[in-house]
């Protein structure tokens, strides 16, 4: 049981570039999130989703993109990569039956970092 | 809006030396709270998960308290093992169940 599996661990990118974050979990969860961790800042929330197929935005959507094709897959997209995207990027998912306990299960980050 | 202030930023204690994380909270109509745990380069690791004033969990040398404003993580008799960043977070009401606003941490460093 992985758990919540995030590649890369670490990135670089040019200014403009666009690349995709890739979230997979294993525990057959429903919700899928990810967020975005900066210093000094809390985590923010930037797109989830409810199950394949259905994706809303969060708090900071702007830049990024997000489809759900499965239920284990939920991959983030850099559109036009921007140094204020520099950042920890953190994919969490939790199992929406599981009333007793609305806690995520987190992946183990992907630090990312625009030049 | 909905905002979490946690404090202190950083607290530094001795092994065996007891203390309190406080988490405040603004929202309009709490439907749960939420500490997380992480440690340096990993994701936030789940704790507890409160629902109304007054309720209480423990775990191990942790436990949580709620009330209408404030939550305490109280640490008893803490190990340098329990060295980590404690996140708190909330959920409204009126917000779907995946929207989670988190506080910025409380640093704790316990020293042997």
């Amino acid at each position: 049981n992985a758990g919540v599996t995030q590649t890369p661990k670490f990135q670089v990118l040019k200014t403009g570039q666009s690349m995709t974050l890739q979230c997979a979990q294993d525990m057959n969860h429903e919700y899928m999130s990810w967020y975005r961790q900066d210093p000094g800042m809390g985590l923010r929330l930037i797109h989830y989703s409810v199950g394949a197929g259905i994706t809303d935005q969060g708090e900071v959507p702007n830049g990024y993109n997000v489809s759900r094709s499965t239920t284990e897959d939920f991959p983030l997209r850099l559109l036009s990569a921007a140094p204020s995207q520099t950042s920890v990027y953190f994919c969490a998912s939790r199992d929406r039956g599981n009333i007793a306990n609305y806690g995520y299960t987190f992946g183990s980050g992907t630090r990312l970092t625009v030049v | 809006e909905d905002q979490v202030t946690q404090s202190p930023e950083a607290l530094r204690l001795q092994e065996g030396e007891s203390s309190s994380l406080n988490c405040s909270y603004t929202v309009s109509g709490l439907r749960g709270l939420f500490w997380y745990r992480q440690d340096p380069g990993k994701g936030p690791e789940f704790l507890f998960t409160l629902y109304s004033a007054g309720e209480e969990k423990e775990k191990e040398r942790l436990k949580a308290t709620l009330t209408k404003k404030e939550s305490f993580l109280h640490i008893t008799a803490p190990k340098p093992e329990d060295s980590a960043t404690y996140l708190c977070a909330v959920q409204a009401m009126d917000t779907g169940f995946q929207k989670l606003v988190f506080g910025t941490g409380t640093r704790l460093l316990v020293s042997p």
